[in-house]
C-alpha cells in the first residue's frame, strides 16, 4: 500500500521528443506527489510536484498529467534535451512533504 | 551546492570499523531525513527528524545511529557495517509548509 511503482526502468528518447514516465500509486491518502531528477554524483532535485486537486500542472518543458481515479500519474518532458539525461523519481506523501515513498527511478537518455 | 552538504562524499570502511556521516543544513528548514539509495530500489527512508525529535526509525539496523543535535544538522553513526550497508547515503531536509525535500549530495558508502 505503501509502495509507488514507476516505469520504464530506462528510456531511450531522441533529442526532440516526448519522453513520459509514469507512475502508479495503492494509497488513496497520498496527498502530494514530487518528481525529482538526480543527475550522476548529485543528490536529487525537485523538479515539479503537483496535488490531487489538479488534473495536470506544467512548468516549461516538463507536465505532470494525474489521474486519480486510475491511481496513476505520469511525467511528461517534451522538446527532450541532451542536458534532460537523467535518473527521475516519482514520489507520494501523506499530508505534505514529509516521509516521501520513492518510485524505482527511470534512466533517460536523450540522444542527439 | 543545495544548502545541505554532506561529509564525507566518499568513504571506505572495514567491517569492524566505526564512522560517522555528517549532514548540515542552513535552509532554516524543520525536518532532517536519511534515506538510502542502492541499485535498482527505491530511495528507502531510514530516519526522520522533526525539529531535533526523531519521529521515524523505518526499522533500521542497530549498527546505524543517527543523532540530530540541532535542527541545522544531522549525523548517522556507524558501526559493525556489513557489506550489504554498501550504498549511496542521501541527507535531506523540508520547510514545515509546502517545499519538498532538497537533498545534498550523499555520501558514497563501500563497506569492505
Amino acid at each position: 500500500q505503501q509502495q509507488v511503482k514507476q516505469s520504464p526502468q530506462s528510456l531511450i528518447v531522441q533529442k526532440g521528443g516526448i519522453s513520459i514516465i509514469n507512475c502508479a500509486y495503492e494509497n488513496t491518502a497520498f496527498d502530494y506527489f514530487p518528481w525529482y531528477q538526480q543527475f550522476p554524483g548529485k543528490g536529487p532535485a525537485l523538479l515539479i510536484a503537483i496535488r490531487p486537486d489538479v488534473s495536470e500542472k506544467k512548468e516549461g518543458r516538463f507536465t505532470i498529467s494525474f489521474n486519480k481515479s486510475a491511481k496513476q500519474f505520469s511525467l511528461h518532458i517534451m522538446d527532450s534535451q541532451p542536458g534532460d539525461s537523467a535518473t527521475y523519481f516519482c514520489a507520494a506523501s501523506i499530508g505534505g512533504f514529509q516521509k516521501l515513498v520513492f518510485g524505482t527511478g527511470t534512466r533517460l537518455l536523450v540522444s542527439p | 551546492e543545495t544548502g545541505v552538504t554532506q561529509t564525507p562524499r566518499h568513504l571506505v570502511m572495514g567491517m569492524t570499523n566505526k564512522k560517522s556521516l555528517k549532514c548540515e543544513q542552513h535552509l532554516g528548514h524543520n525536518a532532517m531525513y536519511w534515506y538510502k539509495q542502492s541499485a535498482k530500489k527505491p530511495l528507502e527512508l531510514m530516519f526522520v527528524y522533526n525539529f531535533k525529535e526523531q519521529t521515524e526509525n523505518n526499522s533500521v539496523p542497530s549498527r546505524f545511529s543517527p543523532e540530530c543535535p540541532n535542527s541545522s544538522h544531522l549525523f548517522l553513526h556507524l558501526h559493525t557495517l556489513q557489506p550489504e550497508d554498501s550504498a549511496l547515503y542521501l541527507c535531506a531536509s523540508s520547510p514545515k509548509q509546502e517545499g519538498g525535500y532538497t537533498f545534498g549530495s550523499g555520501t558514497r558508502l563501500t563497506v569492505v
